[in-house]
């Protein structure tokens, strides 16, 4: 049991590049997420969903773009990446879409850098 | 909308001393609240939560927290804390029950330093 799984943990890339950040949890959790964190700032949420086939955006979703391509796995997609998403990536996974007993498990984060 | 507020930056304490974290929130309803820790280069270790009932809270590796309504509070503590203990806790007030556009919101956290 991996829990929440990322690939890969660090990336380099050149403004304008693409890339996509992979996510995977093997808890059969319905809802996924992905976090940025920026120093001073905590976590903020880009997109989340709540269960397979569904997708919302959270508090900074510009320039981001996310498939939730089963019930395990949920990617975030940088379709044209600009140094301010420069930051960790985090992605969680929960039981429940809200509500009591609620709780969120992180995986252990992509360090992406953009120059 | 929901807030919540870590007021310490980065505290320092002594190995074997006691620790307490603050946090603060802001949320319409009875909120759900959790700590989670993040230790160095690694991902976010849930240590406690808070849903209902009893509002001292037990969490894993020693930590407990107390949720005071009064004081729109949720402070993280322990008694004598060890070296493993440095690490950034994070201070987070969870979603309400319908699922919109009100979900986990963190506070920006703590990091703590321990010396010998």
């Amino acid at each position: 049991n991996a829990g929440v799984t990322q690939t890969p943990k660090f990336q380099v890339l050149k403004t304008g590049q693409s890339m996509t950040l992979q996510c995977a949890q093997d808890m059969n959790h319905n809802s996924m997420y992905w976090y940025r964190q920026d120093p001073g700032m905590g976590l903020r949420l880009i997109y989340y969903s709540a269960s397979e086939g569904t997708t919302d955006k959270g508090e900074v979703p510009n320039g981001y773009n996310v498939s939730r391509l089963n019930k395990r796995e949920f990617s975030l997609r940088l379709e044209s990446a600009a140094p301010s998403q420069t930051s960790v990536y985090f992605c969680a996974s929960s039981e429940l879409a809200g509500g009591p007993g609620d709780t969120q498990y992180f995986g252990p984060g992509t360090r992406l850098t953009v120059l | 909308a929901q807030s919540v507020t870590q007021p310490d930056i980065h505290i320092t304490v002594s190995e074997g001393a006691s620790l307490e974290l603050r946090c603060n929130y802001s949320y319409g309803a009875t909120p759900y609240l959790f700590w989670y820790v993040q230790s160095p280069g690694q991902g976010l270790q849930l240590l406690l939560k808070y849903f209902s009932g009893d509002t001292l809270v037990q969490g894993i590796k020693g930590f407990e927290a107390e949720f005071k309504r009064s004081q729109s509070s949720f402070n993280l503590r322990k008694p004598s804390v060890h070296w493993s203990d440095a690490a950034e806790y994070f201070c987070a007030v969870g979603a309400s029950r319908n699922f919109g556009n009100e979900k986990l919101t963190f506070g920006t956290g703590t990091r703590l330093t321990i010396i010998p």
